[in-house]
């Protein structure tokens, strides 16, 4: 079974600040992996995916993921953070041809105006 | 084009009450899935199915029942809730055994057992 690791429970920047948030996955087979966004009090909103290809995705907002295969990682960056990026960031995994999601834990990201 | 459509948003039971959380998709997907939000925990698979009355359990499937007769309903049903129970409960659809697919997510219910 896969598992996703986002060490990073809250960060707290400043506008205009970059942004990296990390996400680490175990499996052993091929992933599709996802980052997903929570506004408060809504529902997830898909940020990103890879699949395969390039990987360095890019997504909504500015927002980018780089996988990293050797490292097991697909981190997420955003050159200049704004006040409205405040939100909850999950990082999801799933094998190639199981539709099964799984989600790290969550990254709460505050910015500071 | 409604996606993933959740009723209701907010509910307050009483431990012991039974009650039904409902889940609709209009996107003709196979794949529809309920999951739970607790803080510091992320998402929790509860149930999935993979297509009209095809159903299985996920991580943390005790205490809720799942059903789905048609491709566009996945009703979750809490037979006695519980206090643990409390949480935000999501439903997702995407298409099954599709390259590339990807979930989506309805508005979540907000549930509180007291």
């Amino acid at each position: 079974a896969q598992s996703v690791s986002q060490h990073n429970h809250h960060v707290i920047l400043s506008e205009a600040a970059s942004l990296e948030l990390g996400c680490n996955y175990s499996y052993g087979g091929t992933v599709n992996l996802f980052w997903y966004v929570q506004y408060p009090g809504q529902h997830l909103q898909l940020l990103l995916k890879y699949f395969s290809g390039d990987p360095l995705v890019k997504g909504i907002k500015g927002f980018e993921a780089e996988f990293i295969k050797s490292k097991f990682s697909f981190n997420l960056r955003k050159p200049s953070v704004q006040w409205s990026d405040t939100a909850e960031y999950f990082c999801a995994v799933n094998a190639r041809g199981n539709e099964k999601l799984t989600f790290g834990t969550g990254t709460r990201l505050t910015i500071i105006p | 084009n409604a996606g993933v459509t959740q009723t209701p948003k907010f509910q307050v039971l009483k431990t012991g009450q039974s009650m039904t959380l409902q889940c609709a998709q209009d996107m003709n997907h196979e794949y529809m899935s309920w999951y739970r939000q607790d803080p510091g925990m992320g998402l929790r698979l509860i149930h999935y199915s993979v297509g009209a009355g095809i159903t299985d359990q996920g991580e943390v499937p005790n205490g809720y029942n799942v059903s789905r007769s048609t491709t566009e309903d996945f009703p979750l049903r809490l037979l006695s809730a519980a206090p643990s129970q409390t949480s935000v409960y999501f439903c997702a659809s995407s298409y099954y055994e599709t390259p590339n697919t990807e979930a989506f997510f309805g508005q979540g219910t907000r549930l509180t057992v007291v």
